[in-house]
């Protein structure tokens, strides 16, 4: 399997809604990251997960929470978020820091 | 301050028109310089990483080289289903992270 699954692939919310991403590899990775994308602009990196601990917060609002429940899987988990954070979330993951990073297709999420 | 530059931002080609896509940097501590195709509402898919200098690598039509300050993707004689964007992203050690250009917008007319 070398392939990064999220779910879902799209997600239209209300700002007073809680909501989650989901992400999973089987690849072996031990380095996971969410990155938040809009429309013709590049990739940011949010978070970092190395070894299922959170290693780096790109000073991510709070509305944002990160959790790795295993070497496997990444969530992040959304509450009371504003339009302005309607974009393409996607996660990755990777052997070791460094090393190519492999992209699942990403979440499409719109918050209204 | 770590920099990632691509250019130009927009390529329109016709199919088997050859061309190159560049990518500038001013980074300290470079552990890898990485092409990835992005297609619209999709990930990025990996194409090449390069560690150094003179450093060559190879995939069907596209050709990716590092220098100590750019990288270049050549592609030749390219295929509408080339269309997409090019990123170009580098690896900045004492940061730990990935750091992504603008991208390149390329659009292969038949």
């Amino acid at each position: 399997d070398t392939e990064v699954t999220q779910t879902p692939k799209h997600l239209v919310m209300g700002m007073t809604n809680k909501k989650s991403l989901k992400c999973e590899q089987h690849m072996g990775h031990r380095a996971m990251y969410w990155y938040k994308q809009k429309a013709k602009k590049p990739p940011e990196l949010m978070f970092v997960y190395s070894y299922e601990k959170l290693s780096i917060n790109e000073s991510v609002p709070s509305r944002f929470s990160p959790e790795c429940p295993n070497s496997s899987l990444l969530n992040l988990h959304l509450h009371a978020l504003q339009p302005e954070d309607s974009a393409l979330y996607l996660c990755a993951s990777s052997q070791d820091a460094g090393v190519g990073y492999t992209f699942g297709s990403g979440t499409r999420l719109t918050v209204v | 301050e770590d920099q990632v530059t691509q250019s130009p931002e927009a390529l329109r080609l016709q199919e088997g028109e050859s061309s190159s896509l560049n990518c500038s940097y001013t980074v300290s501590g470079l552990r890898g310089l990485f092409w990835y195709r992005q297609d619209p509402g999709k990930g990025p898919e990996f194409l090449f990483t390069l560690y150094s200098a003179g450093e060559e690598k190879e995939k069907e039509r596209l050709k990716a080289t590092l220098t100590k300050k750019e990288s270049f993707l050549h592609i030749t004689a390219p295929k509408p289903e080339d269309s997409a964007t090019y990123l170009c992203a580098v690896y900045i050690q004492g940061a730990q992270k990935l750091v992504f250009g603008q991208g390149t917008r390329l659009t292969i007319n038949p």
